[in-house]
């Protein structure tokens, strides 16, 4: 079966630690994305990449970093600069090149110990 | 910047009642326009989408109509079941000024659904 899959389901940070989100996708899309979503707020785009070796920046990447160093792979690093990470992060990917529709993965839930 | 304001939930309602989520955007020119939902603890899957002006996407009894002149798409149905409930969330995607879709989506916050036998 084709889809988005993001592991783990959910992630616990230390203090001070970088942990990395793993999303991998296997439809041969170009663009690949990562959101953040809060209780009670849509989601807000942290970057996202249109081409392998290639990334922009979204609205919110300050404390954030990413690699797109494989079409199917866009991992999405939350580093300690990043003071209120707890969120459900959400990947997504779409064919690109002029079809829009974006496919979800099932999410990672992040919490701060 | 582009936007889009939601119907605010939650919005309860009673199985075979008739449901409508307002949106509205602002964008430059002319985005397309998406409906996506959220069932609990997973990611978004869409639900129906349109494209142009006049356009209607529907999908699952759901359906909302691109109007341009209101710069809105509400979501309807006609009829609610208990599994319909989730978070719905309108997302319109602007097109730059060659009219090619350059990705980002913008999010609504999303409005929460409650169905009750």
């Amino acid at each position: 079966d084709g889809g988005i899959t993001q592991s783990p389901k959910y992630l616990f940070r230390k203090e001070g630690q970088n942990v990395t989100l793993s999303c991998e996708q296997n439809l041969n899309h170009d663009a690949m994305y990562w959101y953040r979503q809060d209780p009670g707020q849509g989601l807000r785009l942290i970057y996202y990449s249109q081409i392998v070796n290639d990334f922009q920046k979204g609205d919110i990447a300050e404390g954030y970093s990413v690699s797109r160093e494989k079409k199917e792979s866009f991992p999405l690093t939350v580093t300690s600069a990043q003071k209120n990470p707890t969120a459900f992060y959400l990947c997504a990917s779409s064919p690109g090149q002029g079809e829009e529709t974006q496919y979800f993965g099932p999410g990672t839930r992040l919490l701060v110990l | 910047g582009d936007s889009v304001t939601q119907m605010e939930g939650p919005v309860t309602l009673s199985e075979e009642a008739f449901l409508t989520i307002n949106c509205t955007y602002t964008a430059t020119g002319y985005p397309s326009l998406f409906w996506y939902v959220q069932y609990p603890g997973e990611g978004l899957q869409l639900l129906l989408k349109a494209t142009k002006a006049d356009d209607k996407g529907s999908n699952k009894g759901f359906e909302a109509t691109y109007r341009k002149e209101t710069t809105s798409f509400h979501l309807e149905k006609g009829s609610v079941q208990v599994s319909d409930s989730a978070v719905y969330f309108c997302a319109p995607r602007p097109h730059n000024a060659g009219g090619t879709s350059y990705g980002k989506l913008t999010f609504g916050q999303g409005t929460i659904l409650t169905v009750h036998p």
